[in-house]
């Protein structure tokens, strides 16, 4: 079992809705989540990190954690053509980070 | 403020040679993180180097090494290079503690023959 499970889609959903992204995690006691973003042929970036559970909102982006459920989401809300991309989620745990193989977005206008 | 650099860009090795890679952190950073990105494996994490110390590795053959210098740059060495090390190798930097953000470097494309 991989630490960290993304679908890699791709997610299509058309300009202005939103967009939801999910990942789960194997290990229980882990203790920071992260989301980045990597445009193609560019490197990765960070969107937002979460580190207790509920929802962490910045702008049109939603972090939500679910220790219990060991499950952690990222909404784009109003979805945007310059959203189209492969976000990571990234989970650190005992000096380790873990991250999923991403899911692609398309944005479609 | 100049962002993380990486070289070279792009490395051509045969199979058996070693690579070595190298980062500069953003000024101010102490931390320096390697990762690998083959295709279709997403990224990998490879070493975390702290105020010159290994900080953890994960869980790759003892063949990928590295070192943080004083001024904090880091090296990463393949030895043995094996056909599947072919992968983009991304360097990140922080100031250090685990929930700091992390900003990537541009990467070295590292090709195996």
């Amino acid at each position: 079992q991989k630490e960290v499970e993304q679908n890699s889609g791709p997610l299509s959903v058309p300009e202005g809705a939103i967009a939801s992204l999910n990942c789960t995690y194997s290990d229980r006691v882990s203790q920071s989540f992260f989301w980045y973003r990597q445009y193609s042929g560019k490197s990765p970036e960070l969107i937002m990190s979460i580190y207790s559970n509920g929802d962490k909102e910045d702008g049109r982006f939603t972090a939500q954690l679910n220790k219990a459920s060991q499950y952690v989401s990222l909404l784009i809300r109003d979805s945007q053509p310059s959203d189209s991309a492969t976000y990571l989620c990234a989970v650190y745990n005992f000096n380790k980070f873990y991250f999923g193989s991403g899911t692609k977005l398309n944005v479609k206008p | 403020e100049a962002g993380v650099t990486q070289s070279p860009t792009h490395l051509i090795k045969t199979r058996g040679q070693q690579a070595t890679l190298r980062c500069s952190p953003i000024s101010g950073h102490t931390s320096v993180y390697w990762y690998q990105q083959a295709l279709g494996l997403g990224l990998q994490f490879l070493l975390w180097y702290d105020e010159g110390e290994e900080r953890n590795r994960g869980n790759f053959p003892p063949r990928f090494s590295g070192r943080q210098f004083p001024n904090y740059s880091s090296e990463l060495n393949v030895n043995a290079l094996e056909l599947e090390d072919s992968a983009l190798y991304l360097c990140a930097s922080s100031l250090g503690r685990a929930t700091d953000t992390q900003y990537f470097g541009p990467g070295t494309r590292l090709t195996v023959l």
